[in-house]
């Protein structure tokens, strides 16, 4: 079953703390991204990546860092750099860059 | 620099009532696509539709329809007969192909709750 997941679908973190947030392809796609959502509003662009190995900085990267070894996989780390991390994160992912976008499911983070 | 516009933050309907969402968009670029997703309660966002911006055919599918006017910079969507399973926000998004623009930029977003 093709697809994109996310997990944890729910993620607490204590301030000061690093998170890791997993996103994984099975569609053979090359392009994945990473977007934050704060309730009532658009989706804000964190990093995407086009190939493997290779990645570039979005709208809001600060206190964010990516990494892309694997083509199926693209995990977004929350640094405790990032001022206000509590947020909706959704992966996805496109054959090509400007080729339509597949979003997995997302992880809602909460900083206590 | 791109930006997309939903004026209408939230609409409610009647189900089987008709209902518009608009979009409009800014771009200097001569090459463009044009997106619109659905974000049901569940959080996933759904890919609707993609228009390049040569193709200015309007698009019909099932009770969905699409409006691309490049004259006025606008792509409505309008779904037709509405039921509550259409209460969802939707987000219309535009990405530049050339000068290197990499991704999509959303609107912010439409609430659309179907009333039964």
């Amino acid at each position: 079953d093709g697809g994109i997941t996310q997990s944890p679908k729910y993620l607490f973190r204590k301030e000061g703390q690093n998170v890791t947030l997993s996103c994984e392809q099975n569609l053979n796609h090359d392009a994945m991204y990473w977007y934050r959502q704060d309730p009532g509003q658009g989706l804000r662009l964190i990093y995407y990546s086009q190939i493997v190995n290779d990645f570039q900085k979005g709208d809001i990267a600060e206190g964010y860092s990516v990494s892309r070894e694997k083509k199926e996989s693209f995990p977004l780390t929350v640094t405790s750099a990032q001022k206000n991390p509590t947020a909706f994160y959704l992966c996805a992912s496109s054959i090509r860059l400007y080729n339509e976008q597949f979003f997995g499911p997302g992880t809602r983070l909460t900083v206590l | 620099a791109q930006k997309v516009t939903q004026a209408q933050t939230e609409i409610s309907v009647v189900e089987k009532e008709d209902v518009t969402l608009d979009c409009v968009y800014e771009t200097r670029d001569t090459t463009y696509y044009l997106f619109w997703y659905k974000q049901p309660p569940s959080g996933e966002l759904v890919f609707l539709i993609r228009r390049n911006s040569f193709d200015e055919q309007n698009e019909i599918s099932g009770r969905y329809s699409w409006n691309f006017q490049k004259s006025t910079s606008s792509f409505n969507f309008t779904i037709t007969a509405s039921q509550v399973v259409d209460s969802a926000v939707y987000f219309c998004a535009l990405s530049e192909a050339s000068r290197g623009r990499r991704a999509l930029t959303f609107g912010s977003g439409t609430r659309l709750q179907v009333q039964p």
